[in-house]
C-alpha cells in the first residue's frame, strides 16, 4: 500500500538529548514537509524539501535539522537546542506540481 | 500576506445541524484551497478542495463556498453527525510553483452533540 510511515509513534527524550524522527514515503512524491502541532496552534512548518539533497527552513526551524539523501526519506532531528520540543510532529509529502498533501500518522515527542 | 485566518477556534453543533467554518486569505496568488480533517492522534487527511475558478464545490454532505472578491472560503457540513467530530484545517497554496508550500489555518475543533 502506498503511503507515509512515521516512526516511532511515541518518543521520549531526556533533557539535552538529540532524537531523530523517521519519515518514509513510497508515493514517489518529490516534496516532503515536517510540521509541528501544538494544542490550539494549528500546523507550523519546520522544514520542507522539494528535491533530493535540497531543503528549506520553514517558520520554526531553530533547534531542528533535516536531511534528504533519498527521495523517499526525510528524517527530522530534534536537537538539544530546541527549548520546548514536546509536541506532535507530522510529516507530509506531495507531488512537486500538485499541492495535495498526504500526512503520516504523526510522532508524539515528550521530554522527560 | 502569507497568512490564512480561520474561525471559529471551536464549534459545537447539534446532530443534524449545519456546521460552518470560515477562512480568509490575503495572497491573491493562491489558487488551491483544500480542507483537511484530523481525528485525535492521527494525521490530517484531505477532505475536499477547490480552485478559484468555481464558487462552490460539493462532495456528499461537505460543501466549500468560495468568494474570490472577498478572499474568503468556507466549509459547510450538512446534517452534521457525531462522526464528524474532529479538527478541521483550511489551507491555501499556489499550484505549479517551484517553491510551493501549503499555508494552514489555525484549525477548528468541531464537536457534534448527539
Amino acid at each position: 500500500d502506498g503511503g507515509i510511515t512515521q516512526s516511532p509513534k511515541y518518543l521520549f527524550r531526556k533533557e539535552g538529548q538529540n532524537v531523530t524522527l523517521s519519515c518514509e514515503q513510497n508515493l514517489n512524491h518529490d516534496a516532503m514537509y515536517w510540521y509541528r502541532q501544538d494544542p490550539g496552534q494549528g500546523l507550523r512548518l519546520i522544514y520542507y524539501s522539494q528535491i533530493v539533497n535540497d531543503f528549506q527552513k520553514g517558520d520554526i526551524a531553530e533547534g531542528y535539522s533535516v536531511s534528504r539523501e533519498k527521495k523517499e526519506s526525510f528524517p527530522l532531528t530534534v536537537t538539544s537546542a530546541q527549548k520546548n520540543p514536546t509536541a506532535f510532529y507530522l510529516c507530509a509529502s506531495s507531488m512537486r506540481r500538485d499541492t495535495e498533501a498526504f500526512f503520516g500518522q504523526g510522532t508524539r515527542l515528550t521530554v522527560v | 500576506q502569507q497568512q490564512v485566518k480561520q474561525s471559529p477556534q471551536s464549534l459545537i453543533v447539534q446532530k443534524g445541524g449545519i456546521s460552518i467554518i470560515n477562512c480568509a486569505y490575503e495572497n491573491t496568488a493562491f489558487d488551491y484551497f483544500p480542507w483537511y480533517q484530523q481525528f485525535p492522534g492521527k494525521g490530517p487527511a484531505l477532505l475536499i478542495a477547490i480552485r478559484p475558478d468555481v464558487s462552490e464545490k460539493k462532495e456528499g454532505r461537505f460543501t466549500i463556498s468560495f468568494n474570490k472578491s472577498a478572499k474568503q472560503f468556507s466549509l459547510h457540513i450538512m446534517d452534521s453527525q457525531p462522526g464528524d467530530s474532529a479538527t478541521y484545517f483550511c489551507a491555501a497554496s499556489k499550484r505549479y510553483s517551484s517553491a510551493s508550500k501549503i499555508i494552514f489555518g489555525s484549525g477548528t475543533r468541531l464537536s457534534i452533540r448527539p
